[in-house]
């Protein structure tokens, strides 16, 4: 199994602030995905991210997958109340593999 | 429009007891997963389906058998339920590799 090391664990910021979170492994991987959960919720899919190096941006919020595709992070501009949840990373090949998840509260 | 739902949403049920959760999806799609969530692990896979026919485990298995009888559906049963199956379980189904994977809702199963 390809562990996924996610950090912070637990991240509580101001509204406005900027963030980044991120997702590592000492595997290397053909693609990585990350989703957000809220509360009483499944999973939701914001990204994936498949070529070393890529970045994508979905709003105010910037995807990096490394360029040895071993690691990704996840950038927050101006986080906003609504970007409160539980950001997961996964892997996907033949099945999918979560890390543990960073969980996230911006404080109005 | 498509879907994966599971019921039920809420159980509780005694120790020792046999429990099967539903799950359901209309995406037609071949992959089906079931996970257990729980606080400091994160999603843990229990058991995954390619297709009609097709069951394989999970790192968390033990305790808990699945059937596909159809593409639609992928029950989970707990044979004896334990309290420390005490969990919210999810179920998801995905298409080919590197698509998205649609969750239900999830079911909070409580075992006393």
């Amino acid at each position: 199994t390809q562990l996924l090391e996610q950090s912070p664990q637990f991240l509580s910021i101001q509204e406005g602030e900027n963030l980044t979170v991120y997702c590592n492994s000492s595997s290397v991987f053909s693609s990585l995905q990350w989703y957000r959960q809220e509360p009483g919720e499944g999973p939701v899919l914001l990204v994936t991210v498949v070529t070393g190096g890529e970045v994508k941006k979905l709003k105010r919020l910037t995807f990096q997958f490394g360029d040895a595709r071993k690691d990704s992070s996840l950038h927050i501009t101006a986080a906003q109340p609504g970007d409160t949840g539980l950001y997961l990373c996964a892997h996907r090949d033949d099945k999918i593999i979560f890390g543990k998840g960073t969980r996230l509260h911006i404080l109005p | 429009d498509a879907e994966i739902t599971q019921s039920p949403r809420h159980k509780i049920t005694e120790t020792g007891r046999q429990v099967t959760l539903a799950c359901h999806q209309t995406w037609n799609h071949n992959n089906m997963f079931w996970y257990r969530q729980d606080l400091g692990h994160g999603l843990r896979l229990i058991h995954y389906s390619y297709g009609v026919q097709d069951t394989n485990k999970g790192e968390v298995s033990d305790g808990y058998s699945v059937s596909r009888s159809n593409t639609e559906d992928l029950p989970l049963t707990l044979e004896s339920a334990a309290s420390s199956q005490t969990s919210v379980y999810f179920c998801a189904s995905s298409g080919d590799l590197n698509t998205e994977a649609f969750f239900g809702q999830g079911t909070r199963l409580t075992v006393v």
